[in-house]
Formats: structure tokens, C-alpha cells, sequence
């Protein structure tokens, strides 16, 4: 089945320091990636949807000089959280859908973000 | 009005307990519904996969949609604590972005 790779599980940075995280699609080519916010006990926000070779769409109120995101191959895409707050401690998520077919998306295991 | 409305629950039941989640909607564009399982500090994973109006099953899992009610279910037979998790309806329309809308979310404890 799909697999979708995310890297690291878990970080923690200072504040105003940078951070990327990474997903990778490992079976499959995913034209399009999706990037996900999510509190505790919430449900996932979206924040951006990744199109390969093109820019990223972002989600209204989803600040894009903030949350850069890459998506540079087929298999790879990437979200920067730039000058990284306290308040932007979160769980991250993407998620991957094939390039041919009905959408069925899967999901990374996450990112833990904890800004100090 | 959000375009998915979910319970948030916490939904308890014990044991072998069948267990119906549902979501209901209000953008008739959707065409795709999914139901993801999450466990704690755990990416999503996809249980049912469902395009349009009726029913699927797999396994003790039931996945109905009913689009003239905009409404969606998740049925679960013989349920088991390791079922206990999170369970979130999401939604998609056709446009080639394929962009998935989630409901809340249901925390469902099943209790050995």
C-alpha cells in the first residue's frame, strides 16, 4: 500500500530558529501533498496544498512567508516554519495523494513541534 | 456553519458493543467520504473509502453515505479496545486539488 514518510517525529527548537520538516511519498509519486495543523483534541486544520513543481496554496489566514513549503520532486515536499514562536507549537501532518486516481490519501505519522 | 459537523463524543462503550459515528454536512459538491482512525500523537489512518451514495463494508466495518441527507456513518461491530481512538469523517469534492474538508473528530473508548 502507500506509504508516506515524515521526518522528524519530533523537535524541539528555540524560538526564532528555523525548522523542516520533510514527507515523502516512498511507493508512490504524489503530484499533490497536503499539509496539516493540528491541536490537541482538534481536528486537522489545513494549512497549504503542495503542487509539485509549482507554488504552494495556501489556506486563508496561513501566514506563507511563515510555513514555506517545497515541493520539489514527485516524491518530496517540505514545510520550513521560519522564526519559529512558542505559539506555533503543534502537531504537523501531511499527507500524500497518487497521481492518477480517486483521492486516497495518505497520511504521515506527524511532527511534534515544540517551540522553547 | 461548518461545511462537516461531528460529534466530538468522548463516546464510551464496552466491549462487543456495535458503535455508530456519524458526520453531517452541508456542501452537496462532495462526492468522496473517508472515515480516518487516529491514535494518540499518530498521523491518520485510512479505514473507509467510500465515492458517492450507499454502502461499503470491510471486515466489522460498515461505511454508509447518504447524500440526500447529507449525512455519513461508521458502523463498528464487535468492538474492541483496540479500537479505542479517534475517528474523523472527511469529505472531498471533485476538483482536481482533491482538497479533503475533516469533521472534529469522535474519541470512541471501548471499555474491555
Amino acid at each position: 500500500g502507500a506509504v508516506v514518510s515524515q521526518h522528524p517525529s519530533r523537535v524541539i527548537c528555540k524560538s526564532g530558529t528555523s525548522v523542516k520538516i520533510e514527507c515523502r511519498s516512498l511507493d508512490f509519486q504524489a503530484t499533490t501533498m497536503f499539509w496539516y495543523r493540528q491541536f490537541p483534541k482538534k481536528s486537522l486544520m489545513l494549512m497549504a496544498t503542495s503542487n509539485e513543481g509549482s507554488k504552494a496554496t495556501y489556506e486563508q489566514g496561513v501566514e506563507k512567508d511563515k510555513f514555506l513549503i517545497n515541493h520539489a520532486s514527485l516524491t518530496l515536499s517540505t514545510l520550513t516554519v521560519t522564526s519559529a514562536h512558542p505559539e506555533d507549537s503543534s502537531f504537523y501532518i501531511c499527507s500524500a495523494t497518487p497521481r492518477q486516481g480517486v483521492p486516497g490519501y495518505t497520511f504521515g505519522s506527524g511532527t511534534r513541534l515544540t517551540v522553547v | 456553519q461548518k461545511e462537516v459537523e461531528q460529534d466530538p463524543g468522548p463516546l464510551s462503550v464496552p466491549e462487543g458493543a456495535i458503535v455508530s459515528l456519524n458526520c453531517t454536512y452541508s456542501n452537496s459538491a462532495f462526492q468522496y467520504f473517508m472515515w480516518y482512525r487516529q491514535y494518540s500523537r499518530k498521523g491518520p489512518e485510512l479505514l473507509m473509502y467510500t465515492y458517492s451514495s450507499g454502502n461499503k463494508e470491510d471486515g466489522r466495518f460498515t461505511a454508509q453515505v447518504d447524500k440526500s441527507s447529507k449525512y455519513i456513518s461508521l458502523f463498528i461491530r464487535d468492538s474492541q479496545p483496540s479500537d479505542s481512538a479517534t475517528y474523523l469523517c472527511a469529505m472531498s469534492g471533485t476538483d482536481s486539488s482533491y482538497k479533503l474538508i475533516f469533521g472534529s473528530g469522535t474519541r470512541l473508548l471501548v471499555r474491555p
